[in-house]
């Protein structure tokens, strides 16, 4: 069983220029995390997704930042008219179910790493 | 929101024993407390989650005292490899509190030395 897939491992993009993270969650899990996490920083959270709908994005920057989770396919997050700012590793974690009181365990992927120049 | 605070950084040495403990004051009485390891250029991986007394895996041990306002993670004796961030979570919840996902702290940068 494969983990959670990220791609592209490395990202490089001019500013102004769109990014564009792709998740692939484990086999079974319908629900996905987006965390970002800045250079010696911890990571913060930035959106919960389920199979098509968006469950929670209050940690999500309200311009040019968008997710999405098809009913086939990756998630996406999709970055537009990228900053310097915005260079950071992106982290994706899926679950089987949503996390709760007693299954607080979920799997991350091995991240993107946005460059932004 | 509980709020945990741990150690910025702690240094051991290969074959020790290393316990990291983590205060959180505000726990709910619902909220489970969990911990990741996260090595450098990787996602967190879980280690242990409990609720009360002691668990143990094949990894770690956590300890939760009677009032649930600090654990303690046990790493018994650690080798080069386990150098990484340790982060302490408590529940699960949004920043809107409508849904449930994990928040990372700081954590605690582990280094060990041979």
């Amino acid at each position: 069983n494969a983990g959670v897939m990220q791609n592209p491992r490395h990202l490089v993009r001019r500013r102004g220029q769109e990014a564009r993270l792709r998740c692939s969650p484990m086999k079974g899990h319908s629900h996905v995390y987006w965390y970002r996490q800045l250079p010696e920083e911890g990571l913060k959270f930035m959106v919960y997704l389920q199979k098509e709908n968006i469950i929670d994005e209050s940690g999500m920057p309200k311009e040019r930042f968008s997710a999405e989770f098809p009913k086939e396919g990756p998630s996406i997050l999709r970055i537009q008219q990228v900053v310097r700012g915005d260079s950071a590793a992106y982290f994706c974690a899926s679950s089987p179910g949503g996390l709760g009181r007693g299954n607080t365990e979920a799997f991350f992927g091995q991240g993107t790493r946005l460059t932004v120049v | 929101l509980a709020k945990t605070t741990q150690p910025i950084s702690m240094d051991s040495y290969e074959g020790q024993e290393v316990n990291i403990t983590c205060s959180h004051n505000n726990i709910a009485t619902n909220d489970y407390i969990t911990w990741y390891q996260q090595f450098p250029s990787q996602g967190p991986r879980f280690i242990i989650q409990g609720y009360k007394t002691k668990v143990t895996n094949e990894v770690a041990s956590l300890f939760i005292p009677a009032d649930r306002k600090s654990s303690t993670l046990s790493l018994p004796r650690v080798s080069l490899s386990d150098t990484a961030v340790y982060y302490c979570l408590v529940g699960a919840r949004t920043l809107s509190g409508s849904a449930r996902q994990l928040t990372f702290g700081s954590g605690t940068q582990l280094t060990v030395l041979p």
